[in-house]
Formats: structure tokens, sequence, C-alpha cells
């Protein structure tokens, strides 16, 4: 089975401050995406990378960056949290290739991060 | 830009009832697919059903089975004998056919199962 793990399940953090969220997928997948889940709004996708050291933003990327070194490695950054950043963070991996027919993989997701802004 | 709409925030079913969620989508592609998520407490997002649009055949899952009317881009997913373990937020999510493979998601229904 695939594994998503992210590395903090909550996470409490002060306005101002420099937050990572970290991901890791063992399937060696190559598409790797971020999401933020708020009530009513569904999944946002904030970044995706197809690729090591390849990014693309999202339907919401101000506010935050995101860094792949590693392929197996997706983490997002914001680099100075506010309050309106409080929410639930979902990252999901899968593989490319769905030119083929029929190809059609599911995202694989985490846990989730709860962040709060204080 | 597509967009999934969920009209329904929250539903109800007694247990072995069956219960229908709602979904439609605007989009102006004809190749994709269309799938349905689960998220128990747990937080954990679980694939349930999916659709190719290419299909006219609706897609079965065991208890779970959609009904895809793509002329009124519509993607309903219907639940029988409900089980409490059904009860989760549940999204409708869209995706193009293209490498990219991002999803855009509805905004959730939380569906209760009531003993």
């Amino acid at each position: 089975d695939v594994k998503v793990t992210q590395s903090s399940r909550y996470l409490v953090k002060r306005t101002g401050e420099k937050v990572f969220l970290e991901c890791v997928q063992d399937m060696d997948h190559e598409n790797m995406f971020w999401y933020r889940q708020d009530p009513g709004l569904g999944l946002r996708l904030i970044y995706f990378s197809y690729d090591v050291k390849m990014k693309e933003k999202g339907d919401i990327p101000e506010g935050y960056s995101v860094s792949r070194e590693k392929k197996e490695r997706f983490s997002l950054i914001l680099e100075s949290a506010s309050t309106n950043q409080t929410s639930m963070y979902l990252c999901a991996s899968t593989r490319w290739g769905v030119q083929l027919r029929g190809s059609n993989q599911p995202q694989h997701f985490g846990d989730g991060t709860r962040l709060s802004i204080l | 830009a597509q967009t999934v709409t969920q009209s329904q925030p929250e539903m109800s079913v007694q247990e072995a009832e069956t219960v229908t969620l709602s979904c439609t989508y605007d989009t102006s592609e004809s190749d994709y697919y269309l799938f349905w998520y689960k998220q128990p407490p747990s937080r954990q997002m679980i694939l349930v059903i999916r659709q190719e649009a290419y299909k006219q055949q609706n897609a079965t899952e065991n208890r779970f089975s959609v009904n895809f009317q793509k002329a009124a881009k519509s993607f309903s997913l219907k639940i029988s004998d409900s089980q409490l373990g059904d009860a989760a937020m549940y999204f409708c999510a869209y995706r193009v056919n293209n490498a990219g493979n991002m999803l855009t998601f509805g905004g959730g229904t939380r569906l209760m199962v009531k003993p």
C-alpha cells in the first residue's frame, strides 16, 4: 500500500513564524500535492510538483512556497504565518503518466496536519 | 476554470437505508475523470469510486454506485444499505485527463448515519 506521511498531526505556531510542513511518500510517485481544507470550501490546491525541483502554483499559492529536493519529500513553507492560514493541510501523491487511456490513478493522501496560527 | 459543486452540506440516513449525495461540475473538457472520496474522522482521504467520462456505464463498487449524467454534468453517489461506518465527509472531485493529475474538489457533504 502507498504510504503518505505528514510529519505532524497537530501544530500550533505564532503569527510571523516560518512554518514547515513535511510530507514523505514511499511509492516513488512523481506527482505530489499540497491542499488546504476548510469547512464548506472542500480541498483547494496550493502547490503541486511533478518532479524533483519542479513546482507549479495551484489555486491559492499566495503566502506559501514549496520545496522538492528529493523525489519522496515535498515540503510546504509558510514564510510568515498569519492567522488566516489556520487550516487543515493535506498532502497527496500519485504516479505520473495519465496519457494512456484508463490511467486513472487516484491520489493517495496523508492523514493531514491541523495547523493553528495564534 | 473547472468548478465542482456539492449542494448538500449535510445529509442523514437511517442505518440500512439508501442515500444519494449530489454533485455537479462545470467544464468545457470532454475527457475527464470523476471521483468520490470519503474522509472519516480519522482524516484519511479514501477513494470510494471513480468514473471515466468516456464510459456510459455507471461505476459500481459494492454498496456504492454513481449516476453519471454527462450532458447534465451531474455525478451523484448512491450508498445502499447504509452502515454506521459510512458516516464521514464525502468529497466529489474532478480531473482532466492530462499529465498534471490535479483534482478539483467540491465543498463536501457530511453524512450522518442514524442507528
